[in-house]
C-alpha cells in the first residue's frame, strides 16, 4: 500500500471548517483513500473513504484531486469534540494482504473555542 | 450493537508472566487484527486473521501469539511478558469493504 504524508498538527476555530490535507503521490489505481480519527485514549474511528469521486457523509467530506495524488478531509463545522488525531491511509479495496496496511502518525487537530 | 469489546481495560503485569488479552466482536466480520500503539510510533500490526481458523504475522509479531477458533473471538497471548511490551493494544475487525472497526483498547504495563 502507498505511503501517505500529513502535517503533524493543525488548529481550527470552533464552528469553522477544518481542512486536513494528505499527500499520497504513489497511490495505485486500485487503492482507496481512507480516513480515520482517534480521540484521546480511544480506539480509532472510521470517518470516510473514496476512490476517485468526492464523497460526503454525516461526519465529513472527502475531496480527492483529479490525479489522485492528494486529498483533503473537510469537517464543515468543527466542534471541540472533533479534537483528535486524524489518519489518512491508502489501501487496496478489500485487500487480503493486511500486513502492508501502514498507519502513520496522522495530523493532531486542535479545535479551539 | 456492542461492536468490538476488549478485556481487560488495563493491566499491570510482572515481567516473565503470561497474559491473554481478549477480543470479541459481534459484527460477524471475517477479518480481525491486533495492533499496538506506542507514543511516537503510531499503530503497528502484530497479528491478523482473515477468517476463522487462519492467522498471519504482522509487522511486530515477536513475543505474541494469536488463535482464531471461531469468527467472534481473537485472543492475543503474551507467553512471557517483557517491559518493551508495555503499550496500548487495540483489537479491530473489518467488513467486506475493508473498513476497520476498533475496540476501546487494553493498556498494559509490564514491570
Amino acid at each position: 500500500d502507498a505511503k501517505t504524508t500529513q502535517p503533524p498538527s493543525m488548529d481550527c476555530a470552533e464552528g469553522r471548517a477544518a481542512n486536513l490535507p494528505c499527500n499520497h503521490s504513489t497511490i495505485s489505481g486500485n487503492e482507496y483513500v481512507y480516513w480515520y480519527r482517534q480521540i484521546h485514549s480511544q480506539g480509532p474511528q472510521y470517518i470516510i473513504h473514496g476512490l476517485k469521486n468526492n464523497e460526503t457523509n454525516e461526519m465529513a467530506s472527502l475531496i480527492i484531486t483529479e490525479d489522485r495524488k492528494s486529498s483533503t478531509l473537510i469537517l464543515p463545522h468543527a466542534t471541540l469534540r472533533d479534537t483528535a488525531v486524524y489518519y489518512c491511509i491508502v489501501r487496496a479495496y478489500n485487500a487480503g494482504n493486511n500486513r502492508k496496511l501502514i498507519w502513520g502518525l496522522g495530523t493532531s487537530l486542535a479545535v479551539n473555542p | 450493537t456492542a461492536g468490538i469489546t476488549q478485556a481487560p481495560t488495563s493491566q499491570i503485569l510482572a515481567a516473565g508472566r503470561s497474559m491473554t488479552l481478549r477480543c470479541t466482536q459481534d459484527m460477524r466480520h471475517n477479518a480481525m487484527y491486533w495492533y499496538r500503539q506506542d507514543l511516537g510510533l503510531g499503530l503497528r500490526l502484530i497479528h491478523y486473521s482473515n477468517t476463522a481458523g487462519t492467522t498471519g504475522k504482522g509487522e511486530v509479531p515477536d513475543g505474541y501469539s494469536v488463535s482464531r477458533a471461531n469468527t467472534d473471538d481473537f485472543p492475543l497471548t503474551l507467553a512471557s511478558a517483557v517491559p518493551s511490551q508495555t503499550s496500548v493494544y487495540f483489537c479491530a475487525s473489518s467488513d467486506s469493504e475493508g473498513t476497520q472497526y476498533f475496540g476501546p483498547g487494553t493498556r498494559l504495563l509490564v514491570l
